[in-house]
């Protein structure tokens, strides 16, 4: 159980156009979603957390314009990446919780999806 | 804020060695901290928990509250716990703040 896929796993895309990654918890509602980034051969660095129905709450130094998350369901969460660069191109990734002491805290993660624009 | 280290960005052991995985963490109060591991070709997955006081595919983890530490251990390394390892304590926001993790090669 507990499930978490991601959508696209990869997507290629010309500067200036906007990308959208979806992270879908298959098999448990997730009252709360992160988004995480990815350098090559790096940690994953927390971009922001999104809980359903309100607002994403950002990272310092992350671009929430740049960024935009909606969580507008228990089980989904998208990420899009608007007027992509090449500096925009690295490696996505979601997790999902259902939260608090009932879920043991513990994060779910999605596969990733690598983001390259050209 | 709170802040994890793991010294050893790599590390390389012989099978049936111990294996010992540093994790040093800032944190003021009572953290809740996890292991997290990512096999080859495979996502993120939770490892251990110190509240559990579980023993994970042989890895124990024991928070030493004086040395502000949470080290990976095994006795005997097997090849298929090659891996990156993260050590990961959770803010009270529960945000889960990453070490910068470890790659563990396992050799034969």
């Amino acid at each position: 159980g507990a499930v978490v896929s991601q959508h696209p796993s990869w997507v290629i895309c010309k500067s200036g156009t906007s990308v959208k990654i979806e992270c879908r918890s298959l098999d448990f509602q997730a009252t709360t979603m992160f988004w995480y980034r990815q350098f090559p051969k790096q940690s994953l660095m927390l971009m922001a957390t999104s809980n359903e129905g309100s607002k994403a709450t950002y990272e310092q130094g992350v671009e929430k314009d740049k960024f935009l998350i909606n969580h507008a369901s228990l089980t989904l969460s998208t990420l899009t990446v608007t007027s992509a660069h090449p500096e925009d191109s690295s490696f996505y990734i979601c997790s999902a919780t259902w939260g608090g002491l009932a879920g043991g805290n513990e994060q779910f993660f999605g596969p990733g999806t690598r983001l390259t624009v050209l | 804020a709170q802040r994890v280290t793991q010294p050893e960005k790599l590390l390389s052991v012989f099978k049936g060695a111990p294996v010992e995985l540093k994790c040093n963490y800032s944190y003021s109060g009572s953290p809740e901290l996890f292991w997290y591991v990512q096999y080859s070709r495979q996502r993120l997955q939770l490892l251990l928990r110190h509240i559990s006081r579980e023993s994970i595919k042989g890895f124990t983890a024991d928070l030493n509250k004086g040395e502000t530490s949470f080290h990976l251990k095994k006795p005997f390394a097997q090849e298929e716990d090659s891996a990156m390892y993260y050590c990961a304590p959770l803010q009270v926001s529960q945000k889960l703040v990453f070490g910068q993790g470890t790659r563990l090669t396992i050799n034969p």
